[in-house]
């Protein structure tokens, strides 16, 4: 069946260091990726995203990497912040009919060390 | 610019009580509506999806329902809770008819059954 898991639940992270959090998805169908931030106590916010069609994309601090071949994605986070504490979920996204079906993967919790 | 508005921000009901969580959308014409819960510490499970009036598809059999009365509300309901019921509640939208359109969340509804 369709899945998203994250390789690692939690990761602690020394400010000023770049965040790598990791997930695999098992869908080859899938033709949308995204990133969620969510705070404690909010809605998911999106971060970044990227199309099938692309390996790489890159935000204000942020990149996000796909590789197809294996199935993986990784979000990188460049000199970490504490505001960039949160839990952060993956999603794929499979286009049924007129209506797209986002799954989300189980969330890495990220922590920052001072 | 496009908003989404949840209510309430908490709730608390006994079991066997009724449910209803209304989520409306602003700026957006026909969007496809979402509701997802979300257990203590867990990712995100998709309960319904529409993409239009009166369309509902439910992803998972369980005590709850949705309605959409109007293009942009969209209701969860039920008519008896269960404790199982708790959770935190999201209603989330996307532009219809391209599976390149990332999810737009709502701060959610905390909902405690007791």
């Amino acid at each position: 069946g369709e899945s998203v898991g994250l390789h690692l639940p939690t990761l602690s992270v020394q400010e000023g260091d770049n965040s790598i959090i990791n997930c695999a998805y098992s869908n080859s169908a899938s033709d949308y990726f995204i990133w969620y931030k969510q705070e404690s106590g909010k809605g998911p916010q999106f971060i970044i995203d990227i199309r099938s069609n692309m390996d790489k994309r890159q935000g204000q601090r942020v990149t996000v990497l796909l590789n197809k071949t294996v199935k993986h994605l990784s979000l990188q986070i460049a000199a970490t912040q504490p505001g960039d504490s949160a839990v952060y979920f993956c999603a794929e996204t499979i286009l049924y009919s007129s209506a797209s079906k986002i799954i989300f993967g189980s969330g890495t919790r990220l922590s920052i060390r001072p | 610019s496009q908003t989404i508005h949840q209510w309430p921000a908490t709730l608390v009901q006994p079991v066997g009580s009724p449910l209803s969580l209304e989520c409306t959308v602003e700026g957006t014409s026909n969007p496809n509506l979402y509701w997802y819960r979300q257990a203590a510490g867990r990712g995100l499970q998709l309960l319904f999806y529409s993409v239009g009036i009166g369309q509902i598809s439910s992803e998972v059999p369980q005590n709850l329902s949705a309605s959409r009365p109007q293009d942009r509300q969209f209701i969860l309901s039920s008519k008896k809770l269960l404790l199982s019921d708790s959770g935190f509640y999201l209603c989330a939208w996307t532009t219809p008819g391209t599976s390149n359109s990332p999810l737009h969340f709502g701060n959610g509804t905390r909902l405690t059954v007791t």
